[in-house]
């Protein structure tokens, strides 16, 4: 199994709302990134956990909340969003080790009012 | 600061021909260099990767070429299929960071008929 499956594949929010995004991966993979991708441009890494705890975090805004419950799953939990938060969010995994792909999920179309 | 730049927004070129896709950086920290195809509302797709030991890298279809004094790579697609038409991604990373992937800003390749 190659894969990382993301739920939902498309979610339309209120700026009140709070939601949440879901990865999973079963590939034994014990680092999970989360980016964000906006139309025409690159994705752009948010987050970083590594063995379950967050290595990295890029100066994220606290409205993205991750959390990484196992080994095999990883949350971005949404609130008070603003529509500029409307984006492609990605998730991906990795073997650790040096010179390992991350392998990438289908992304969740996000879409702010 | 783009520290990975894909200077040709868009490349056309005829089935079965060459493809070749251009990428250059700047931080020499960088040392792992991938390759991702991205078609419309999906997630990258890992094509082929080249670590800083080596300067060529190939896998069927595909090859990567590295040259360290001009921090410049390439990716050749030989022969060019129309399902090669999509958008490519090169990736850097630095050892020690995570993998920390850094985003070029994409080539848009067409392949015609």
């Amino acid at each position: 199994d190659t894969e990382v499956t993301q739920t939902p594949k498309h979610l339309v929010m209120g700026m009140t709302n709070k939601k949440s995004l879901k990865c999973e991966q079963h590939m034994g993979h014990r680092a999970m990134y989360w980016y964000k991708q906006k139309a025409k441009k690159p994705p752009e890494l948010m987050f970083v956990y590594s063995y379950e705890k967050l290595s990295i975090n890029e100066s994220v805004p606290s409205r993205f909340s991750p959390e990484c419950p196992n080994s095999s799953l990883l949350n971005l939990h949404l609130h008070a969003l603003q529509p500029e938060d409307s984006a492609l969010y990605l998730c991906a995994s990795r073997e650790e080790g040096s010179y390992n792909e991350q392998f990438f999920g289908p992304g969740t179309r996000l879409t702010v009012l | 600061d783009q520290q990975v730049k894909q200077n040709s927004p868009s490349l056309s070129v005829q089935e079965g021909r060459i493809s070749i896709l251009n990428c250059d950086y700047t931080n020499s920290m960088f040392d792992y260099f991938l390759w991702y195809k991205k078609y419309p509302a999906e997630g990258p797709t890992f094509l082929i990767s080249i670590s800083s030991i080596k300067d060529k890298n190939e896998d069927g279809r595909f090859t990567v070429f590295l040259n360290k004094s001009a921090k410049h790579l390439s990716l050749h697609i030989v022969p060019s299929q129309p399902g090669d038409s999509a958008v490519y991604f090169c990736a850097a990373s630095a050892h020690g960071t995570a993998s920390k992937l850094t985003f070029g800003t994409g080539t848009r390749l067409q392949v015609t008929l």
